[in-house]
């Protein structure tokens, strides 16, 4: 099972809302993902946690904060986005990270797309 | 991590061999080469990796040139299902967790 969940599939929320994605994964990988993905772009990696502590964000506004709770789950919390934040948000898994290659591949969830308004 | 540039379409009839090109000309000793897909609307899909020999899996085959700075992906018997993005990634240990996609090769197999 390479299964990565993403909850919800779809989400609308206004700029001043709070809302929360959520992603599962039970493939015992050690290493969780955010990706936000505009409009016929490629991925673009967020943030990343291994062993559930954060170790990369890539200059991420603060209104984006990810959160992990334990090493199946991972959250994205959303506060006072702006409509340019509107995006397919993907979540992806990895066993591991480092130099062994196969560790390194990412299973991806089917992602949440965002709309602000 | 290397640049990758790939054409930014093509085109394959089904049923046949779909190829698909990369460059990869400053990529070094230690750097590996992932494919991933993506399908329209939904996550991107890891396909295959390799480092210098070629890859063969049960969805597609990696060759990569001898001096490592070109491979293609080869997809034997290509189906109206594999109409996706196909990203080339290069990838080695200083990389730590990144996946750095560019804009891909999207692939349209007719019928």
């Amino acid at each position: 099972d390479t299964e990565v969940t993403q909850t919800p599939k779809h989400l609308v929320m206004g700029m001043t809302n709070k809302k929360s994605l959520k992603c599962e994964q039970h493939m015992g990988h050690r290493a969780m993902y955010w990706y936000k993905q505009k409009a016929k772009k490629p991925p673009e990696l967020m943030f990343v946690y291994s062993y559930e502590k954060l170790s990369i964000n890539e200059s991420v506004p603060s209104r984006f904060s990810p959160e992990c709770p334990n090493s199946s789950l991972l959250n994205l919390h959303l506060h006072a986005l702006q409509p340019e934040d509107s995006a397919l948000y993907l979540c992806a898994s990895s066993q591991g990270q480092g130099v062994i290659a196969a560790k390194n591949i990412q299973y991806f969830g089917a992602g949440t797309r965002l709309s602000v308004l | 991590d290397a640049k990758t540039t790939q054409p930014p379409s093509m085109d394959c009839a089904e049923g046949r061999a779909a190829n698909l090109p990369c460059n990869h000309s400053t990529i070094s000793g230690n750097e590996y080469v992932y494919w991933y897909r993506q399908i329209h609307s939904q996550g991107p899909q890891y396909i295959i990796h390799g480092l210098k020999n070629n890859e063969t899996n049960e969805m597609a085959s990696l060759i990569i040139t001898e001096d490592r700075k070109s491979s293609t992906l080869i997809l034997p018997h290509a189906t109206l299902r594999d109409t996706a993005v196909y990203y080339c990634i290069v990838r080695g240990e200083t990389s730590g967790s990144r996946l750095t996609f560019g804009e891909g090769t999207q692939l349209t197999v007719n019928p």
